[in-house]
């Protein structure tokens, strides 16, 4: 079963407006963790955002924040004042397991197929 | 600075030969990971290591083989098993409770 869902495959935004990303999580575990992470063109991955699943407060990192809702399973990427700079693949992936090392998981990352973002101006 | 570099940006390999994709951190992170990226997809695990001598198989093993003699390295060898090797593939670190950073990536190609 998919564990990572982000049902958007592309997404268009005009400059200087918000955005929202979703994804939505399948997991029994109770201690968990979700990250965005950017693809440029380039390829490399950028790693945007953490909420972890116990965190109380909603994860904010510049303009990049998570609308964590924890009983409907979703993180979605919020992203506001958007940029040229902004277009790219956008990727959800949950981490299982604790926040402890050696978990026996090694933080391994499972990924949704990604959204891609174009901004306009 | 620190970083994880993975060579050759680009790679091309001939019907059953085996190649070898390098990752070098200097990060001293203990756990090393080897993804695959196809056109229009999320990364797939195929191997990952959490300490030196020791690595483990991820989701799509089958095809690959990979090495952790030393902390800073983790190469991946896709062998003449892989049957469909052509794609992106990135390597990634991580110390502790820290996010995955990841390496710019390789591009497999089939002459």
């Amino acid at each position: 079963a998919q564990k990572i869902t982000q049902t958007q495959p592309g997404m268009f935004v005009q400059e200087k407006e918000a955005v929202t990303l979703d994804c939505t999580y399948d997991t029994s575990d109770q201690s968990y963790g979700l990250f965005w992470y950017k693809q440029p063109s380039s390829g490399e991955m950028i790693f945007l955002i953490y909420q972890g699943s116990y965190d109380e407060q909603n994860a904010t990192e510049g303009r990049y924040s998570l609308n964590f809702q924890k009983a409907r399973k979703s993180a979605n990427l919020v992203i506001s004042a958007s940029q040229l700079g902004d277009s790219a693949m956008y990727f959800c992936a949950m981490r299982e397991g604790g926040r402890r090392r050696n978990t026996g998981t090694a933080s391994k990352l499972t990924f949704g197929t990604g959204t891609r973002l174009q901004v306009t101006l | 600075d620190g970083g994880i570099t993975q060579s050759p940006k680009y790679l091309f390999r001939k019907e059953g030969q085996n190649v070898t994709l390098s990752c070098e951190q200097n990060l001293n992170h203990d756990a090393m990971y080897w993804y695959r990226q196809d056109p229009g997809q999320g990364l797939r695990l195929i191997y990952y290591s959490q300490i030196v001598n020791d690595f483990q198989k991820g989701d799509i093993a089958e095809g690959y083989s990979v090495s952790r003699e030393k902390k800073e390295s983790f190469p991946l060898t896709v062998t003449s098993a892989q049957k469909n090797p052509t794609a992106f593939y990135l390597c990634a670190s991580r110390q502790g409770d820290q996010p995955q950073h990841f390496g710019d990536g390789t591009r497999l190609s089939i002459l």
